[in-house]
């Protein structure tokens, strides 16, 4: 396991429909970062995980948007009925936290979403 | 509200000239400033991080100075070459917030040969 990975890497839609994207994080990983990057700008934090919870959301993430970790491995991001404003770079981020420790976050290459 | 400021927002340098990016921030409980290097299609890369009990960290040719009383860092890259061009991101997070990284705008360096 080299690094994060995510899948698709490209996913182009039409406007109103649903797209699911998966992040797998570094296995020894108990972290699980999404963010999102429109062009020319910084990644915005949507949500993270701490194991299988969901500690933090965004109020980025509307509630067409819902993540989960089920087992605490791989995350999945799920976009309902897509708007052309949800064009964006999806990036996953994982990090080892433990106590009051917290190591750097390890992005992935990122999904690009486009929609009609 | 926008929590980190950088600066310039485009930058272009000489090979073997000093880059230099600035970033400002508003939130006094960030206790963590990380810089991340991305290319195009890529995912942001950690280039090295500060944390506030220090004023400056040196990695190689690239340099954090940090003045916690401006709330301001930046981030020097010396000897800079071709391939350093890339879009910099600074960052800030503090640990009861889960450590979610705030990044700034970014920074687009061209280095020319």
């Amino acid at each position: 396991d080299t690094g994060v990975s995510q899948d698709p890497r490209h996913k182009i839609t039409k406007r109103g429909q649903n797209v699911t994207f998966r992040c797998d994080p570094i296995s020894e990983h108990n972290r699980l970062y999404w963010y999102r990057q429109t062009l020319g700008q910084g990644p915005e934090f949507l949500t993270y995980f701490q194991n299988e919870a969901q500690l933090e959301k965004s109020r980025l993430l509307s509630d067409r948007f819902s993540a989960e970790r089920p087992k605490g491995s791989f995350s999945t991001l799920e976009i309902q009925r897509t708007e052309q404003g949800d064009s964006a770079m999806y990036l996953c981020a994982s990090s080892f936290s433990q106590g009051a420790l917290v190591n750097e976050q390890f992005f992935g290459p990122g999904t690009r979403l486009t929609v009609l | 509200q926008q929590q980190v400021k950088q600066s310039p927002q485009s930058l272009i340098v000489q090979k073997g000239g000093i880059s230099i990016i600035n970033c400002a921030y508003e939130n006094t409980a960030f206790d963590y400033f990380p810089w991340y290097q991305q290319f195009p299609g890529k995912g942001p890369a950690l280039l090295i991080a500060i944390r506030p009990d220090v004023s400056e960290k040196k990695e190689g040719r690239f340099t954090i100075s940090f003045n916690k009383s401006a709330k301001q860092f930046s981030l020097h890259i010396m000897d800079s070459q071709p391939g350093d061009s890339a879009t910099y991101f600074c960052a800030a997070s503090w640990r009861t917030s889960g450590s979610r990284l705030t990044f700034g705008e970014g920074t687009q360096l061209t280095v020319n040969p």
